[in-house]
């Protein structure tokens, strides 16, 4: 079945370092890949996604490319800032139907950026 | 620009009591689905549906009915609560019934305490 694992947290940074969160999935056929990002208090984000290998997903300065090479989907960002510190999910979507209809998550990693 | 409504979003219960977890959504989506989010468990899916009438289980049924009179609505029932069942509770929704390439909304969540 499909699966999906993430680097554990959590992790702090100091605002302006650079980030990387690994996410590293298993899966048959040519799955979507999608990071979503919650903020305290709030219910999960879609954040960036991307629905083939080799595309590149961005929003907010964030980044992330679907390398199927590697089966990896790791999420960037240069220059982090207290407003990012959240909780982010890396999630896999099935392209074909049938009976695979749900999402995939990782556990989620707790990122904090401190002054 | 409602999108996914959660009510409650705080509740305490004692165990054996029973309670409904409403979810609503206006986007006309087909498909909708709850999920119990633990700490470094990741979010785990409890039931979904593809559409009025039409419900299944996910990964954590046990303990939880859920039905799907109509489009809108999709509301979650806790029998008899257990403090197992303690967690935060997650409705979302997406456009299509079949394809999980595709993002899902999610509502800002019910945190239920079960004492």
């Amino acid at each position: 079945g499909n699966s999906v694992t993430q680097m554990e947290g959590p992790v702090t940074l100091s605002e302006e370092a650079f980030l990387t969160i690994n996410c590293t999935y298993t899966a048959t056929g040519y799955p979507s890949l999608f990071w979503y990002v919650q903020y305290p208090g709030e219910g999960l984000q879609l954040l960036l996604k991307a629905t083939k290998a080799d595309d590149k997903g961005s929003n907010k300065g964030f980044e992330a490319t679907y390398r199927k090479e590697t089966t990896s989907f790791h999420l960037e960002k240069g220059s982090v800032q207290v407003s990012d510190s959240a909780v982010y999910f890396c999630a896999l979507g099935s392209n074909s139907g049938g009976s695979n209809y749900k999402l995939t998550f990782g556990k989620g990693t707790l990122l904090t950026v401190n002054p | 620009n409602a999108g996914v409504t959660q009510t409650p979003k705080f509740q305490v219960l004692k165990t054996g009591q029973s309670m409904t977890l409403q979810c609503a959504q206006d986007m006309n989506h087909e498909y909708m689905s709850w999920y119990r989010q633990d700490p470094g468990m990741g979010l785990r899916l409890i039931h979904y549906s593809v559409g009025a009438g039409i419900t299944d289980q996910g990964e954590v049924p046990n303990g939880y009915n859920v039905s799907r009179s109509t489009t809108e609505d999709f509301p979650l029932r806790l029998l008899s609560a257990a403090p197992s069942q303690t967690s935060v509770y997650f409705c979302a929704s997406r456009a299509s019934k079949v394809y999980s390439n595709q993002p899902q909304h999610f509502g800002d969540g019910t945190r239920l305490s079960i004492l």
